[in-house]
């Protein structure tokens, strides 16, 4: 069965530091990823998609990830964090079956 | 302009009531979606429908009823309200296939 795994249901970093938040997906077919922000009480938000070729796909407000076949990971990075950052944010999978699976999500924190 | 828009945004009902939430999108999109959030933040498909044709139910209650009048209209109806089904509702679209999914802004239901 296609599954998204998030790493971690809260990261903490301190502003202008390195984000990473780490996504990997189980699949038996080519999937399509993604990476969606959710600020409080606010809808979902596409931050960027893989869907095939370049496998370091960059977002909005800095935001990049890179599909590892490999390591069927989708890690969401950005090189310097900033207070508005602070978010909730979704990696989800299309597996093929007009629908999104979804990981249970990552609180990322700045700390001033 | 607003691409897939909901209504209402915040609703606070008593049990045993029916409710209904609507969603409209204007990205002329075949496929439309309505996803659950629970209070852990995590998301699940309810329902999916292609062209008005329903193509996904997950294991939703019956109390639980999709409505598409048309392929740009997605309604969600649902009876006797119950305790859990406090929750935010989202309304989503998308092109046909493996293609990017477009949220609304959600509808906070609170059932007291």
């Amino acid at each position: 069965a296609q599954s998204v795994t998030q790493l971690g249901s809260h990261v903490s970093v301190s502003e202008g530091a390195l984000v990473l938040l780490r996504c990997n997906y189980s699949s038996s077919v080519p999937p399509y990823l993604f990476w969606y922000v959710q600020y409080p009480n606010q809808g979902l938000q596409l931050l960027l998609k893989y869907t095939t070729g370049a496998t370091l796909v960059k977002g909005i407000n800095g935001f990049e990830a890179e599909f590892k076949k490999s390591e069927t990971s989708f890690h969401l990075t950005k090189p310097s964090a900033h207070m508005s950052d602070a978010a909730e944010y979704f990696c989800a999978g299309n597996f093929g079956n007009e629908k999104l699976t979804f990981g249970t999500g990552t609180r990322l924190t700045i700390i001033p | 302009d607003t691409a897939v828009s909901q209504t209402p945004k915040y609703l606070v009902t008593q049990m045993g009531n029916d409710k209904s939430i609507k969603c409209e999108q204007n990205l002329g999109h075949d496929t439309m979606y309505w996803y659950k959030q629970d209070s852990k933040k995590f998301l699940k498909i309810m329902f999916s429908y292609n062209n008005k044709e329903l193509i996904i139910n997950e294991t939703v209650p019956n109390r639980f009823s999709p409505k598409s009048p048309d392929k740009a209209h997605l309604n969600l109806h649902i009876n006797s309200l119950e305790l859990g089904d406090s929750a935010v509702y989202f309304c989503a679209s998308s092109p046909s296939g493996k293609n990017t999914i477009y949220f609304g802004e959600g509808s906070w239901l609170t059932v007291v």
